[in-house]
């Protein structure tokens, strides 16, 4: 069965810093990969996702996210981190079962 | 557009109470799902939906119950409450399934406490 793994439960970056959360999956094929942010009593947005084409994708609020094949990783990153981006971030992979499987998060926060 | 909304934002019940969750969107999307969440795992699917008319099991579907009886809305129903139903509940909706180029958008959330 597929299965996503994000390492870090919590990071703390100075505002200002550079930004990178991991994450690894486990499937046989290439998976659709999302990345997902929860902002406090909030519902899940989406930042950005990769179907195909150039592993290098684009999201909203200057997030990007390089898939890597040989590593089983969509890692997620962003030049300059600002204190709205202290949130949970999750990835999922779609592997065309219907539905997402998540990994466990992870919470950013942003020191002043 | 309101996207997806779910109704009730928060709920308290007591052991054994009945419930159901609304979920409701305006995005004319085929494909609908209920997942839930809890504190170090992630979001994990109970039960989803394919089309009006047509539920299937997810991942944790046990204690659950769903109907799909207009293309809007999907109601999770729970007939007897248990505390390890506590968590925080999120309905999604997409407009192809998984396995084509789309995107799942999710609802607020319903925060239940079993007590």
């Amino acid at each position: 069965a597929q299965s996503v793994t994000q390492p870090d439960i919590h990071i703390t970056v100075s505002e200002g810093a550079s930004l990178e959360l991991r994450c690894n999956y486990s499937y046989g094929a290439t998976p659709y990969l999302f990345w997902y942010v929860q902002s406090p009593g909030q519902g899940l947005q989406l930042l950005l996702k990769y179907f195909s084409g150039d592993t290098l994708v684009q999201g909203i609020k200057g997030f990007e996210a390089e898939f890597k094949r040989s590593q089983s990783s969509f890692n997620l990153r962003k030049p300059s981190v600002h204190w709205s981006d202290a949130a949970e971030y999750f990835c999922a992979v779609d592997t065309g079962r219907r539905a997402l499987t998540f990994g466990s998060g992870t919470r950013l926060q942003v020191q002043p | 557009n309101a996207g997806v909304t779910q109704t009730p934002k928060f709920r308290v019940l007591k052991t054994g109470q009945s419930m159901t969750l609304l979920c409701a969107q305006d995005m004319n999307h085929e494909y609908m799902y209920w997942y839930r969440q809890d504190p170090g795992m992630g979001l994990r699917l109970i039960h989803y939906s394919v089309g009006e008319g047509t539920t299937a099991k997810g991942e944790v579907p046990d204690g659950y119950n769903v109907s799909r009886l207009k293309k809007q809305n999907f109601l999770l129903g729970l007939e007897s409450a248990a505390p390890s139903q506590t968590s925080v509940y999120f309905c999604a909706s997409s407009r192809l399934a998984g396995g084509s180029s789309d995107t799942q958008y999710f609802g607020p959330g319903t925060r239940l406490t079993v007590l």
